[in-house]
């Protein structure tokens, strides 16, 4: 069983301010990693993937890696009160379960005026 | 338009009466899952299928079947439902197989069971 840990939250940021979304997996040899972003009552819908270690920026997103830590994380900057919602942390499976997903729990962001 | 198709989106019914969620995707996707999503729980793979007449259990594949006689259909069959089954339900797609595994997702069936 892969583990995929996320901070619990709920976390709650003013608006403008850099929200940090951490995530830590079990499993040395995960290749691919993925930020989900899920409203109340609806889909996951994908924000961010990331592949190597490093950075990697898209628009107000910047996804984490590092590997020798299996650590992935997550900045929003300028948080906005439309960024409110559940995040959620994914982890690629590999070898006879490649093709799997599996999903932390999720940490809910509340981003106020 | 790309999307991952589930019917019905909300579902009301009685404990044991059989019932079928369809999930239906046209990217031509190979891999595609059910998932559900319980508070406090996040998302649990239920089964899992690499291609046509492939498929494996997730990690809560009690009191559900599924089958892949087409690539792009995947029903997730309720035998015998019963209240622990109520949940939010998602099916979900990929090309999968190379790692590449970006999942899309459909729209979310409400199920519960009385």
């Amino acid at each position: 069983q892969k583990e995929v840990e996320q901070n619990s939250g709920p976390l709650s940021v003013p608006e403008g301010a850099i929200a940090s979304l951490n995530c830590t997996y079990s499993d040395r040899g995960s290749q691919s990693f993925f930020w989900y972003r899920q409203y109340s009552g609806k889909s996951p819908e994908l924000i961010m993937f990331i592949y190597s270690n490093g950075d990697k920026e898209d628009g107000r997103f910047t996804a984490q890696l590092n590997k020798a830590s299996q650590y992935v994380s997550l900045l929003i900057r300028d948080s906005q009160p439309s960024d409110s919602a559940t995040y959620l942390c994914a982890v690629s499976g590999r070898g006879s379960t490649l093709g799997r997903l599996y999903f932390g729990r999720g940490t809910q962001l509340t981003v106020w005026p | 338009e790309a999307q991952v198709t589930q019917n019905p989106r909300y579902l009301i019914t009685v404990t044991g009466k059989k019932l079928t969620v369809t999930c239906s995707q046209n990217m031509n996707h190979e891999y595609m899952s059910w998932y559900r999503q319980d508070p406090g729980l996040g998302l649990r793979q239920i089964y899992y299928s690499m291609n046509v007449e492939v498929t494996d259990k997730g990690d809560v594949p009690e009191g559900y079947k599924v089958s892949r006689k087409e690539k792009r259909n995947f029903p997730l069959i309720l035998e015998s439902p019963s209240p622990n089954q109520t949940s939010l339900y998602f099916c979900a797609s990929s090309f999968g197989g190379t790692g590449e595994t970006i999942q899309y997702f459909g729209a979310g069936t409400r199920l519960s069971v009385l």
